[in-house]
């Protein structure tokens, strides 16, 4: 089975603060996702990587950075931490596919700022 | 814009009823359909849809995918209390990288009662 471990649950943080979400998938996928999810927009995507070392944006990029200098780890950085980045952050993997691979998600990070 | 709605919002049934959900889609570069469960947690990998017309079965879930209609409706029979979730429908397209993005709908939130 894939497993996807994001490294809290849980973390409250103050405005202003780096903030280092951290994700490992343990299935040698070489695509991994970082996501939000709010309530009544649904999931979003944040950022993704196909590969070690590289990344693309996706819809919501604004105030985020990433990090993947090893394939089965992919960080989610949040350079100065504010109030409307609380939300539920959520990390998946993927295989790099023909054909299609379905993307396999991790329990998520419920973030405050506060 | 790419978009991906869901209907209804929210349901609420009883145990034994059958249940329909429903996704349509305006998406460019299509690739693939997904549905996925979310209970408290990680959302779980449900079906893969890419072609047309033909039905995804698993125990009491079936889906399928009108791709001239631009919809997917998601089935669950007999429901049983632990089928409470939310149920997540995701368009998959190309990316530039040719990797597969996902976009998701708002969800469906299903309550089953006893």
């Amino acid at each position: 089975d894939v497993k996807v471990t994001q490294s809290s649950r849980y973390l409250v943080k103050r405005t202003g603060e780096k903030v280092f979400l951290e994700c490992v998938q343990d299935m040698d996928h070489e695509n991994m996702f970082w996501y939000r999810q709010d309530p009544g927009l649904g999931l979003r995507l944040i950022y993704f990587s196909y590969d070690v070392k590289m990344k693309e944006k996706g819809d919501i990029p604004e105030g985020y950075s990433v990090s993947r200098e090893k394939k089965e780890r992919f960080s989610l950085i949040l350079e100065s931490a504010s109030t409307n980045q609380t939300s539920m952050y959520l990390c998946a993997s993927s295989l790099a596919d023909t054909p299609s691979s379905p993307q396999h998600f991790g329990d998520g990070t419920r973030l405050s700022i506060l | 814009e790419d978009k991906v709605v869901q209907s209804p919002l929210s349901l609420v049934v009883h145990e034994g009823d059958t249940v329909t959900l429903n996704c349509s889609y305006e998406v460019t570069n299509f690739r693939s359909l997904l549905w996925y469960k979310q209970e408290k947690k990680a959302p779980t990998f449900l079906f893969m849809l890419t072609s047309s017309g033909i039905e995804k079965k698993s125990g009491r879930l079936s889906s399928i995918l009108d791709k001239k209609e631009l919809f997917s409706i998601l089935n669950i029979t007999a429901t049983q209390t632990g089928d409470s979730a939310v149920y997540l429908c995701a368009v998959e397209k190309w990316g530039s990288s040719n990797t597969g993005k996902l976009i998701f709908g708002q969800g469906t939130t299903l309550q089953v009662k006893p």
